[in-house]
């Protein structure tokens, strides 16, 4: 039982370069997360999928899009990568722990964008 | 979801008991209080919830107060791994609810 697993665990990008960060969870759970977090700062919700087949939008969504591939996997991409989304990027699944919603963590990309 | 309000950092004596308040005044009746912590720019990792008893599990205790406005996390036997920003955090049960980390309490466990 891994958890939370995200790849790869650092990576450096030129502006305007894409990628995919991966996200993987073995809990079972419906919903996951992308969170962003840059120095010194709180998480901030990029995008989220209560359930397989659904996405939404978080508070920073631009710059980003996301797939819910399967229940397990929840994929962020970044079509042309800009300095600004240099960040600390942690997926997090959410699931049902002594009567309430527990979010559980990955941990984390780190991405430069020169 | 309720804001918090925690202390920016404290220092506490390795082998002591850490004790990490949160004032959570504006907390709604469906509201859970969650303890997470971040070491050193890894994941956040889950501590420990609770709605209105006191729990405790194998990593913390929570103490809230009757009027639930404010909590207590302790950390009964601090290490020097125990070092990291704690956060409290307020959110309603259900699905796909987003949580919302504020600036947390740096924890800084001394030899």
């Amino acid at each position: 039982n891994a958890g939370v697993t995200q790849t790869p665990k650092f990576q450096v990008l030129k502006t305007g370069q894409s990628m995919t960060l991966q996200c993987a969870q073995d809990m079972n759970h419906n919903s996951m997360y992308w969170y962003r977090q840059d120095p010194g700062m709180g998480l901030r919700l990029i995008y989220y999928s209560a359930s397989e087949g659904t996405t939404d939008k978080g508070e920073v969504p631009n710059g980003y899009n996301v797939s819910r591939l399967n229940k397990r996997e929840f994929s962020l991409r970044l079509e042309s990568a800009a300095p600004s989304q240099t960040s600390v990027y942690f997926c997090a699944s959410m699931g049902r722990d002594r009567y309430t919603d527990t979010q559980y963590f990955g941990p984390g990309t780190r991405l430069t964008v020169l | 979801d309720a804001k918090t309000t925690q202390p920016p950092s404290m220092d506490c004596a390795e082998g002591r008991a850490a004790n990490l308040p949160c004032n959570h005044s504006t907390i709604s009746g469906n509201e859970y209080v969650y303890w997470y912590r971040q070491i050193h720019s890894q994941g956040p990792q889950y501590i420990i919830h609770g709605l209105k008893n006191n729990e405790t599990n194998e990593m913390a205790s929570l103490i809230i107060t009757e009027d639930r406005k404010s909590s207590t996390l302790i950390l009964p036997h601090a290490t020097l791994r125990d070092t990291a920003v704690y956060y409290c955090i307020v959110n309603r049960a259900g699905s796909a609810r987003q949580l919302t980390f504020g600036s947390g309490t740096q924890l800084t466990v001394l030899p």
